[in-house]
């Protein structure tokens, strides 16, 4: 099993460019989710899914859009970049995740620079 | 926003000895779970707990639970260079899926 997968690993952007980050979990998990990490700031939730077709605002969702077609893809979807979304990207995948007690496996992230 | 304070930021220290990592907020939490993350990887679950005043172990380490589910703690004894990494707490919230996330605490272990 690949676990979960993401795609590109690294990417440059202008300001104004639109981008796709993909999002692949060959466990069958229900529950998937986008962070961004930044130095000092940890981990901040973007969007998640608890399941295929639905989706739901985290913490940081402004200038973000996700879709979640199928159940083993998660789409991260910048229309717009700007330099304040120069960041690490990851996805993780769990199979429940009411309450914070399941495992949460996440992908090796998607290094992102706006110029 | 509810927080989890971790401290401290940075850790670096030799082969063979302890420390502590802390991960403290002012709310009460259903779950805290320990994740190790290394340069250029996603973080990895090292454990979850769930009821106050829980401890676990895994090998060197230890990890306790507040009595009041609103701490909890790291405890690496006898340090090895490959425990080296970033170590992240996040608690889970009784509501609803999402996970509250420390900054980490960057840890060296030099040999």
């Amino acid at each position: 099993n690949a676990g979960v997968t993401q795609t590109p690993k690294f990417r440059v952007l202008k300001t104004g460019q639109s981008m796709t980050l993909l999002c692949a979990q060959d466990m069958n998990h229900e529950y998937m989710y986008w962070y961004r990490q930044d130095p000092g700031m940890g981990l901040r939730l973007i969007h998640y899914s608890v399941g295929e077709g639905t989706t739901a605002k985290g913490e940081v969702p402004d200038g973000y859009n996700v879709s979640r077609l199928k159940k083993q893809n998660f789409l991260l979807g910048l229309e717009s970049a700007a330099p304040s979304q120069t960041s690490v990207y990851f996805c993780a995948s769990s199979r429940g995740g009411f309450g914070g007690q399941e495992t949460q496996y996440f992908g090796p992230g998607t290094r992102l620079l706006v110029l | 926003t509810q927080l989890l304070e971790q401290s401290p930021q940075f850790l670096s220290i030799q082969e063979g000895e302890n420390l502590t990592v802390y991960c403290n907020s002012s709310s009460v939490f259903s779950s805290l779970q320990w994740y190790r993350q290394e340069p250029g990887e996603g973080p990895v679950l090292l454990v979850t707990v769930v009821t106050g005043g829980e401890v676990k172990k895994l090998k060197r380490l230890t990890f306790q639970f507040g009595d009041a589910r609103k701490d909890s703690s790291l405890h690496i004894t006898a340090a090895q260079p490959g425990d080296t990494g970033l170590y992240l707490c996040a608690g889970g919230r009784y509501s609803n899926y999402q996970l509250i996330w420390g900054a980490g605490t960057k840890l060296i272990i030099k040999p």
